[in-house]
């Protein structure tokens, strides 16, 4: 079993404030996604990385993909309370054909 | 928005009765997954498909079925129901792997 290890679990901050959530597994992984969940809905795909050292930026998200494909980082610029959600990595390895995700983290960003 | 939906969308059962969930997709993608969400757990794969009549387990699949006789309905049943499948049930649908996945709503199954 693959295992992606997400942290922090819990994240609480204020609004304007950067942060970065942390993707990390023993795993090489074809491609990482990331995803948001919001309460009561299912997650949506916020970006997929797929090579090695790859940086991805959507608006204030900044998404690396760590250069032996094992790690990945979400970097959020000025945190709005609109970011406030469920982040989910989720890997994919060729040998396998399904997604193994992340435990999450939680983050609320007070206005 | 993927056209995807779950049913139910709630439902309370009794330790030992049977439970089907479905899963109805209208945008004729191959794969189709079920995912359970727990606190701390994030999404684990139950079962997957890829494919009519084509599925395969994914890491928490013990006490859970599966059926997909069509290729817009993936059904989950849960045999006998017990405490600890007290969960969220989420499926998934893909055109292939790793590629972007869409989620349905949830179904929140609570086993009394």
């Amino acid at each position: 079993t693959q295992l992606l290890e997400q942290s922090p679990q819990f994240l609480s901050i204020q609004e304007g404030e950067n942060l970065t959530v942390y993707c990390n597994s023993s795993s090489v992984f074809s491609s990482l996604q990331w995803y948001r969940q919001e309460p009561g809905e299912g997650p949506v795909l916020l970006v997929t990385v797929v090579t090695g050292g790859e940086v991805k930026k959507l608006k204030r998200l900044t998404f690396q993909f760590g250069d032996a494909r094992k790690d990945s980082s979400l970097h959020i610029t000025a945190a709005q309370p609109g970011d406030t959600g469920l982040y989910l990595c989720a890997g994919y390895s060729g040998s396998a054909r399904q997604l193994t995700f992340g435990s999450g983290t939680q983050l609320t960003v007070l206005p | 928005d993927a056209g995807i939906t779950q049913s139910p969308r709630h439902k309370v059962t009794e330790t030992g009765t049977p439970v089907t969930l479905r899963c109805h997709q209208t945008e004729n993608h191959r794969y189709m997954y079920w995912y359970r969400q727990d606190p701390g757990h994030g999404l684990r794969l139950i079962h997957y498909s890829y494919g009519v009549k084509d599925t395969d387990k994914g890491e928490v699949s013990d006490g859970y079925s599966v059926s997909r006789s069509k290729t817009e309905d993936f059904l989950l049943t849960l045999e006998s129901a017990t405490s600890s499948q007290t969960s969220v049930y989420f499926c998934a649908i893909s055109g292939s792997p790793g590629t972007e996945a869409f989620f349905g709503q949830g179904t929140r199954l609570t086993v009394v």
